[in-house]
């Protein structure tokens, strides 16, 4: 089983900015890693499968990026609707990372 | 348009078993790979559970041996049989459909298990 490691646990940005977020893998993941965005009382949404594809209708802004054991979702810049927790998957194992909440500094 | 609906969820005594259904429309779930993920309260997501398109099932290891996915071609549902119940088992249990990753969730049905 892939073991997922997200950081930073609490990224606290404002609109307008660059968000990074980091996605380590306890082996080599192959292509098959997947970003989720949730918010507070919502289903979780599918934004990059296989590293970088964007899912349909997901904005440009959302990008995904990396290999190996190192991945990154970066959101070029952040409007008001993206500060959520987001989550990694690796969907051969199907293990999540523990999440990343990106929150209004 | 592809919807999942969950249903089945509820207050359950530690032991006790429940099943959780997933009804599928736009889709055939026989041709799929079909998924079940928890989140516990105030928690992260958890995978559960997933069914190939060839029948083949697989678990995550807090869960193997008191689980069961399967599904009905006929009815177009999923199911998640849920045996030996614990309270560490009270999560929100989402159905979703993998393809890439999970494009289409359920809204998800709560398991609440406590005595």
């Amino acid at each position: 089983e892939i073991v997922l490691t997200q950081s930073p646990a609490t990224l606290p940005l404002s609109p307008g900015e660059r968000a990074t977020l980091s996605c380590r893998a306890s082996q080599s993941a192959g292509n098959f890693l997947a970003w989720y965005q949730q918010k507070p009382g919502q289903v979780p949404r599918l934004l990059i499968y296989d590293v970088s594809n964007r899912a349909s209708g997901i904005p440009d802004r959302f990008s995904g990026s990396g290999s190996g054991t190192d991945f990154t979702l970066t959101i070029t810049s952040l409007e008001p609707e993206d500060f959520a927790v987001y989550y990694c998957q690796h969907r051969s194992s199907w293990s999540f990372g523990g999440g990343t909440k990106v929150e209004i500094k | 348009e592809v919807q999942l609906v969950e249903s089945g969820g509820g207050l359950i005594q530690p032991g006790g078993s429940l099943r959780l259904s997933c009804a599928v429309s736009g889709v055939n779930v026989g041709t799929q790979y079909m998924a079940w993920v928890r989140q516990a309260p105030g928690k992260g997501l958890e995978w559960v559970s997933v069914i190939y398109s060839l029948g083949d099932r697989k678990y995550a290891d807090s869960v193997k041996g008191r689980f069961t996915i399967s599904r009905d071609k006929s009815t177009n549902t999923l199911y998640l049989q849920m045996n030996s119940l614990r309270v560490e088992d009270t999560a929100v249990y989402y159905c979703a459909r993998a393809y890439g990753g999970l494009d289409y969730w359920g809204q998800g049905t709560l398991v609440t298990v406590s005595s």
